[in-house]
């Protein structure tokens, strides 16, 4: 497809499962961007990918989410442990700019993860 | 750091009529883009129009426009001869232009709903 792509659409886990998410970027685009947008808020930055590197990871709430670009295409977001607190939707954005800023961040449509 | 304010949570608007939505932010920067961006009920975010902070005049994109008070931090979008397809969550967000990660920086939205 020509769009960002992430998987699953829906994630229901019990509290304490470890979780995966994936995001399968535009062809070609060379930064990709994580963010977590909780109930009525505004999505907020995690993590940064060029290529396979991880530039920036501020944006991780804890040690218990880990993100990986091992070839520079598909991204996956792992959250272990989860808590009720991590329930939110995750998105994926990629751009052809290194660093996302001469070419607009394209957003995928999210994964709703609920944690029970 | 920065902060982005959306002081509207929700709004409405007759078809056709025009609306304007508002957002202020906070920054020591002097460098950096100011974006709206729209979630339609699909979730996927799509960039409806881009300010940069350096450049005086207004963006306009069709029937949306901006009003960018830079001494005032306030970044307003109008949407004229509203459609329903208008009708979605819209966030104001930041983005430093300096060195680093250019990562977006979301206010809370405001819901807008264009009424038949």
């Amino acid at each position: 497809g020509a769009g960002v792509s992430q998987s699953p659409r829906y994630k229901v886990a019990k509290r304490g499962q470890d979780v995966a998410l994936r995001c399968d970027p535009i062809s070609g685009h060379v930064s990709l961007f994580w963010y977590q947008q909780a109930l009525g808020q505004g999505p907020e930055f995690l993590t940064y990918f060029q290529n396979e590197a991880q530039l920036d990871k501020s944006g991780l709430p804890s040690d218990r989410f880990f993100a990986e670009r091992p070839e520079g295409s598909v991204s996956t977001l792992k959250i272990q442990r989860t808590q009720q607190e991590d329930s939110a939707v995750y998105l994926c954005a990629s751009s052809s700019s290194d660093r996302g800023l001469e070419q607009p961040q394209h957003f995928g449509d999210g994964t709703r993860l609920s944690i029970l | 750091a920065q902060t982005v304010t959306q002081s509207q949570p929700e709004m409405s608007v007759q078809e056709a009529e025009t609306v304007t939505l508002s957002c202020t932010y906070d920054t020591s920067e002097s460098n950096y883009y100011l974006f709206w961006y729209k979630q339609p009920p699909s979730r996927q975010m799509i960039l409806v129009i881009r300010q940069e902070a350096y450049k005086q005049q207004n963006a306009t994109e069709n029937r949306f426009s901006v009003n960018f008070q830079k001494a005032a931090k306030s970044f307003s979008l109008k949407i004229s001869d509203s459609q329903l397809g208008d009708t979605a969550m819209y966030f104001c967000a930041f983005m430093r232009g300096s060195s680093g990660t250019y990562k977006y920086i979301f206010g809370t939205g405001t819901r807008l709903k264009v009424l038949a």
